[in-house]
């Protein structure tokens, strides 16, 4: 019953190193979402996905990059962190009415 | 263009009684869903309840309800009979355009909600 994994959990980056964070979902749902948290601000949408081989931006897609090869997997990536980038970073993917979340990903750019 | 309004920062509650929690929204998409959900210390999102654009009925889930009026574009959150486990910080949300295949959620800035015994 794992839902949707994000990894890693927890990772401190130094500025202009990249990574990339991957998120798994064994529901087979078509959507898929990248979001970050910050202090006050909600959840703001990053990028996000309608299907297998299919991205899009949201909102504040400027310093990340996303792919979706396989259904169940989506990825985000920065190339260069940049201390702006610091947050909490979810994953979501939905069936037809209702987005299910990963647990988080705690990012720390020093 | 969508957006969540929540305007309560912070709210305290006394053990057993009821709170709301307040969201408007604004959305020039005749049909949109309403969500709400909790995320408590550890961090994880937990899908409360959810109240359609075209629901005749407030939606309602165990101790949760979901006040709902249209004409004033709000969704407000009602828990009754909190218990210490409820506090936690709750996030209204909105999907609207359903024909728009953007489909993401929009969110509020949240309410922290403290229980206090």
């Amino acid at each position: 019953n794992a839902g949707v994994t994000q990894t890693p959990k927890f990772r401190v980056l130094k500025t202009g190193q990249s990574m990339t964070l991957l998120c798994a979902q064994d529901m087979n749902h078509e959507y898929m979402y990248w979001y970050r948290q910050d202090p006050g601000m909600g959840l703001r949408l990053i990028h996000y996905s309608v299907g297998e081989g299919t991205t899009a931006k949201g909102e504040v897609p400027d310093g990340y990059n996303v792919s979706r090869l396989k259904k169940q997997n989506f990825l985000l990536g920065l190339e260069s962190a940049a201390p702006s980038q610091t947050s909490v970073y979810f994953c979501a993917s939905r069936d037809t009415l209702t987005a299910f979340f990963g647990q988080g990903t705690r990012l720390t750019v020093v | 263009a969508q957006k969540i309004t929540q305007t309560q920062p912070g709210m305290f509650v006394q053990e057993k009684e009821a709170v709301t929690l307040d969201c408007t929204y604004d959305t020039s998409d005749p049909s949109y869903g309403l969500f709400w959900y909790k995320q408590p210390s550890s961090g994880e999102m937990i899908f409360l309840i959810y109240q359609g654009s075209y629901d005749q009925q407030n939606a309602t889930e165990g101790r949760y309800s979901l006040n709902f009026q249209k004409a004033r574009k709000s969704a407000n959150l009602v828990i009754s009979a909190s218990q210490l486990g409820d506090s936690a910080m709750y996030f209204c949300a909105m999907r609207a355009g359903w024909d728009t295949g953007r489909r993401a959620l929009t969110f509020g800035s949240g309410t922290r909600l403290q229980v206090q015994p």
